[in-house]
């Protein structure tokens, strides 16, 4: 594996589901990064984590859940979502937060909440 | 606030026919600009980073510039392949760390 993996790359979960997403990176970052994107809309910053210490919540519901172990892994932990959850949560890492430094993007997993 | 805009929403080529894509910026402090490419149901690839006014980057068919006020992604001669959403995303201020503001998206289409 190369780059940064997201699994599942696709999910449809009920109301009351409780589901996790992985990301792993295989770049040797320290930085990793929970993203949403909503169709039409820009790309939303979630959460960073630096060296596994979060560093950054933009005001993400409680409904979303991060956890990073390590450098290497990102979780997103999810329960009791909304329909307008729906979008593309796209992981990304760098080689640290902070200017300059290039994000790599994941594939992506495309979410339903039905 | 960050803001950045980017124009057209949506543009049609046909093959070979080279043309330009906008991204304007209103930041305090920009310690960079991103530019990515999307293709449909895939993760943002990176192309470019820009940090400083009159600078200018190439690769292939796309060559990035950057102002004080914009960035241009221009497209010479582009063949089908180049087809996919181009995302703009700024970097500004002492204090922002890593976060990237991104526009909404320039989706290229380019017919054979």
């Amino acid at each position: 594996e190369t780059g940064v993996t997201q699994t599942p790359r696709h999910l449809v979960m009920g109301m009351t589901n409780k589901k996790s997403l992985k990301c792993e990176q295989h770049l040797g970052h320290n930085a990793m990064y929970w993203y949403k994107q909503s169709a039409k809309k820009p790309l939303e910053l979630m959460f960073v984590y630096n060296f596994k210490e979060q560093t950054e919540n933009n005001s993400v519901p409680s409904r979303f859940s991060p956890e990073c172990p390590n450098s290497s892994h990102l979780f997103l932990h999810l329960h009791t979502l909304q329909p307008e959850d729906s979008a593309l949560y796209l992981c990304a890492s760098s080689q640290a937060p902070g200017a300059r430094k290039t994000q790599y993007f994941g594939p992506g997993t495309r979410l339903l909440v039905l | 606030e960050d803001q950045v805009t980017q124009s057209p929403e949506a543009l049609r080529l046909q093959e070979g026919e080279s043309s330009s894509l906008n991204c304007s910026y209103t930041v305090s402090g920009l310690r960079g600009l991103f530019w990515y490419r999307q293709d449909p149901g895939k993760g943002p690839e990176f192309l470019f980073t820009l940090y400083s006014a009159g600078e200018e980057k190439e690769k292939e068919r796309l060559k990035a510039t950057l102002t004080k006020k914009e960035s241009f992604l221009h497209i010479t001669a582009p063949k089908p392949e180049d087809s996919a959403t181009y995302l703009c995303a700024v970097q500004a201020g002492e204090t922002s760390g890593s976060r990237l503001t991104f526009g909404e998206g320039t989706q290229l289409t380019v017919n054979p």
